[in-house]
């Protein structure tokens, strides 16, 4: 079945570092790819989307590319806040409903 | 604020308590969702509805009873819990099936529960 795999944190880094969470996928059809981030204390939200091949999905500095060749879909991020720190969860939809197969979710750590 | 408010946002009960969660959504969607969301491992969809029928169970105990009466309000009934049921319970909807593809769910803020 399909499925979707992120690295393992916490990622740590200092403010204004570059960010690289890693993200593929496995999925038999033509998947849309989402980056949800869940900030403390709340629900996930969507962050950014990409609904085919060499799309880019891009939001509050943060950015992914939907990589068929690689079945990847990494979020980066040129300079990090202390704000950003929160888990990412990387997640496909199979395009025929909404429902979502997620990651197990990085947790990000950024430090003044 | 997201559009799909749960309440209570904690709760903790007894393992012989009957309590229920509450999700409403004022997003017009017409998909509703309940996962868990349980320490170092990843979430879990417990049930799915598209306007008012259940089209998803993914083998949840009995011991949670979902309810949709309408298209904007999902509930989840908790009977007999046990200590694993301890858990971050999320709600979310989507425009739902027949809107098109990659419509994103929108999630609450989860009800903290905790069973003594």
């Amino acid at each position: 079945g399909d499925s979707v795999t992120q690295m393992e944190g916490p990622v740590t880094l200092s403010e204004e570092a570059f960010l690289t969470i890693n993200c593929t996928y496995t999925a038999t059809g033509y998947p849309s790819l989402f980056w949800y981030v869940q900030y403390p204390g709340e629900g996930l939200q969507l962050l950014l989307k990409a609904t085919k091949a060499d799309d880019k999905g891009s939001n509050k500095g943060f950015e992914a590319t939907y990589r068929k060749e690689t079945t990847s879909f990494h979020l980066e991020k040129g300079s990090v806040q202390v704000s950003d720190s929160a888990v990412y969860f990387c997640a496909l939809s199979d395009g025929s409903t909404d429902k979502l197969i997620f990651g197990t979710g990085t947790r990000l750590q950024v430090f003044p | 604020e997201t559009g799909v408010t749960q309440t209570p946002r904690h709760l903790v009960m007894g393992m012989t308590n009957k309590k229920s969660l509450k999700c409403e959504q004022h997003l017009g969607h017409n998909a509703m969702y309940w996962y868990k969301q349980s320490a170092k491992k990843p979430l879990e969809l417990m049930f799915v509805y598209s306007l008012e029928e259940r089209v998803e169970n993914n083998s949840v105990p009995s011991r949670f009873s979902p309810e949709c009466p309408n298209s904007s309000h999902l509930f989840l009934h908790l009977h007999t819990l046990q200590p694993e049921d301890s858990a971050l319970y999320l709600c979310a909807s989507s425009q739902g099936i027949g809107a098109g593809r990659n419509q994103p769910q929108h999630f609450g803020d989860g009800t903290r529960l905790s069973i003594l």
